[in-house]
């Protein structure tokens, strides 16, 4: 079963805006991860927030964390064509790495 | 090497077919895990394994046989398939079974069509 649950589903923007994305997930966790997709390719790590941090940076991505609302939100800045993918949000809810993923945004960024 | 390879990269088959996905990563990563993904949807666990032993197996059919020959490879063995099954197939891997906050790497998938 699905633990998160992301918004918007699709996403399209023009090169150079920003893109934001939610997942809300269910039950505690450990960490939160981010992961990219292109079509029908594997999937990239991105970015991994620990439970006890707020928000995390890495290059154009900045990733927030609320455990009390349970939920995460990934920003991308000043967006590519190559950002074009599927972004998935992914929880740790016990060790043992069993990780659970979200149903993914469709991010298409339009030259 | 931070790679994950996997092969066949296509593969169609019968549905009396038996045939084999191969997983093979080279970061010394102690746990591997095969993960199912329909289209628009995403990746859903089957299997993982912890040190060479299978530690998860998320209600799989036994038409799905995993086998962690040693450290660095994972396969999947697939029997008697049906239509439903097609799908990308990937394969991931991850450093420490046990810990938290890991990060998976994940290879290019294989592309299943079950006729």
């Amino acid at each position: 079963s699905q633990q998160g649950e992301e918004d918007p589903q699709a996403l399209s923007i023009q090169e150079g805006e920003n893109a934001t994305m939610n997942c809300s997930y269910k039950t505690s966790i450990n960490n939160l991860q981010w992961y990219r997709q292109n079509s029908g390719r594997g999937l990239v790590h991105l970015i991994l927030i620990r439970s006890n941090e707020r928000e995390k940076h890495s290059g154009r991505l900045r990733v927030t964390l609320d455990t009390s609302k349970k939920s995460s939100s990934l920003l991308i800045t000043a967006s590519r064509a190559a950002d074009t993918a599927s972004y998935f949000c992914a929880t740790d809810a016990a060790a043992g790495n069993k990780l659970t993923f979200g149903g993914g945004t469709r991010v298409l960024v339009k030259p | 090497d931070t790679e994950v390879t996997q092969t066949p990269k296509h593969l169609v088959m019968g549905m009396t077919n038996k045939k084999s996905l191969k997983c093979e990563q080279h970061m010394g990563h102690r746990a591997m895990y095969w993960y199912k993904q329909k289209a628009k949807k995403p990746p859903e666990l089957m299997f993982v394994y912890s040190y060479e032993k299978l530690s998860i197996n998320e209600s799989v059919p036994s038409r799905f046989s995993p086998e962690c020959p040693n450290s660095s490879l994972l396969n999947l063995h697939l029997h008697a398939l049906q239509p439903e099954d097609s799908a990308l197939y990937l394969c991931a891997s991850s450093q420490d079974p046990v810990g938290t906050q890991e990060t998976q790497y994940f290879g290019p998938g294989t592309r299943l069509l079950v006729l």
